[in-house]
Order: C-alpha cells, then structure tokens, then sequence
C-alpha cells in the first residue's frame, strides 16, 4: 500500500536557522508528492508539490526535490520567520487512483524569535 | 469566493447521541472528502465522493455515514457517537484530474464524553 513517513517533532528554530523535514514514502508506480501546511487554528493548504522525479517544488521560500532513487521528498528553508510555525504534513497521490491523498502523521515547527 | 465552508466548529456530544457535519464549497470542484486528525496520526480519510451520486469509504469509515447532496454539498453523520469519535474533522474538495490539489475547510473539533 502507499504510506508517506515523516521525521517526527516537534522542531524547535530560532529565527533565519534553516529548516528540514525529512519525508519518505512507499507507493507503486509514480506518485504526486505534495506538502501541506496547517497554521494554528486552520485548515490544510498546500505548500508546494511535484509530480516527477526530480521535479523540484517551492513556494514562499520552501523547496522540496522529488527523489525516486531514495523515495524522498524532503521540505528545506534556508531562514525560517516566527510566521513559519505551524505543523507541516508531507503526502502523497497514486497516479492512477487520484481520489486519495495519503498523508504523513505532521511534524510541529516552531520558530522563535 | 468562500472556498470550503464547515459547519458547527465545534461541538461536544454525549455517548450515543446523533450529528451531522456539515460542508460546501463554491469551486464547482467534482471530488470531496471527509478526513479526521488525530495528533500523531496525520489526517486519516473517511469516506470521499468522487463526483456528485457516488460515495465510497476511505481508510476508517465505521461509525460514520455520508451523504453527497448535491455538487456543493457532502455531509458526515455520526448515528451513535462514541469517544472515539473525538477528533478534528476536516472536509476538502478537489476538482480531480492528474495532478491536483485538494483545498480544505477550517474543520470541525469535536468532543464525545
């Protein structure tokens, strides 16, 4: 079946430290990777996402590089902001059997001024 | 635009007692879901509906009912609610195709005592 696994948190950040979140994942065939993120008190929205290998994604700042050869898709920010603190969720799409997103169990970031 | 409305916010239920979650969106979107969020587990599907007339169960659909009441429309009923049922709800449409985004409602925290 598909499963995406994320690096648990929760990551504490001072200001403009970089960020990384490790994201894996198991799927058949050639999956869309997505990450979303959740601000306090607010639903999903997507981030950023890629649709084959080595497509690169970003938005606002984040990068993510979909790696088939390690299953991987890890979300990067070169100097995070007290306004990135939220809980960040990596997922995943079948190609052929788009009506389920599987999604990673989150990983908390807060960032301090 | 409103996007993905829910309805109630929140609500606290007693063991047994009946409810329906309400969701609608303005994006003439095919496809919604119902997900729930538990911490620690991510966001887990309920029960989806790929287009108006058709349902089908997600990953944990016992204890749950659905109804696609029309293209906007996609309510979640729990008949006997339980303790287990406390959870964040979350309801998402997508307009489906290869790839696609899923844009999702501000939820529903529920409370079962």
């Amino acid at each position: 079946g598909n499963s995406v696994t994320q690096m648990e948190g929760p990551v504490t950040l001072s200001e403009e430290a970089f960020l990384t979140i490790n994201c894996t994942y198991t799927a058949t065939g050639y999956p869309s990777l997505f990450w979303y993120v959740q601000y306090p008190g607010e639903g999903l929205q997507l981030l950023l996402k890629a649709t084959k290998a080595d497509d690169k994604g970003s938005n606002k700042g984040f990068e993510a590089t979909y790696r088939k050869e390690t299953t991987s898709f890890h979300l990067e920010k070169g100097s995070v902001q007290v306004s990135d603190s939220a809980v960040y969720f990596c997922a995943l799409s079948p190609r052929f059997n788009d009506y389920k997103l599987s999604f990673g169990a989150g990983t908390t970031v807060t960032v301090r001024a | 635009n409103a996007g993905v409305t829910q309805t109630p916010k929140f609500q606290v239920l007693k063991t047994g007692q009946s409810m329906t979650l309400q969701c609608a969106q303005d994006m003439n979107h095919n496809s919604m879901y119902w997900y729930r969020q538990d911490p620690g587990m991510g966001l887990r599907l309920i029960y989806y509906s790929a287009s108006e007339g058709t349902t089908d169960k997600g990953e944990v659909p016992n204890g749950y009912n659905v109804s696609r009441l029309n293209k906007r429309e996609f309510s979640l009923r729990l008949e006997s609610a339980a303790p287990s049922q406390t959870s964040v709800y979350f309801c998402a449409s997508s307009e489906g195709g290869d790839p696609y985004e899923q844009y999702f409602g501000p939820g529903t925290r529920l409370t079962v005592t």
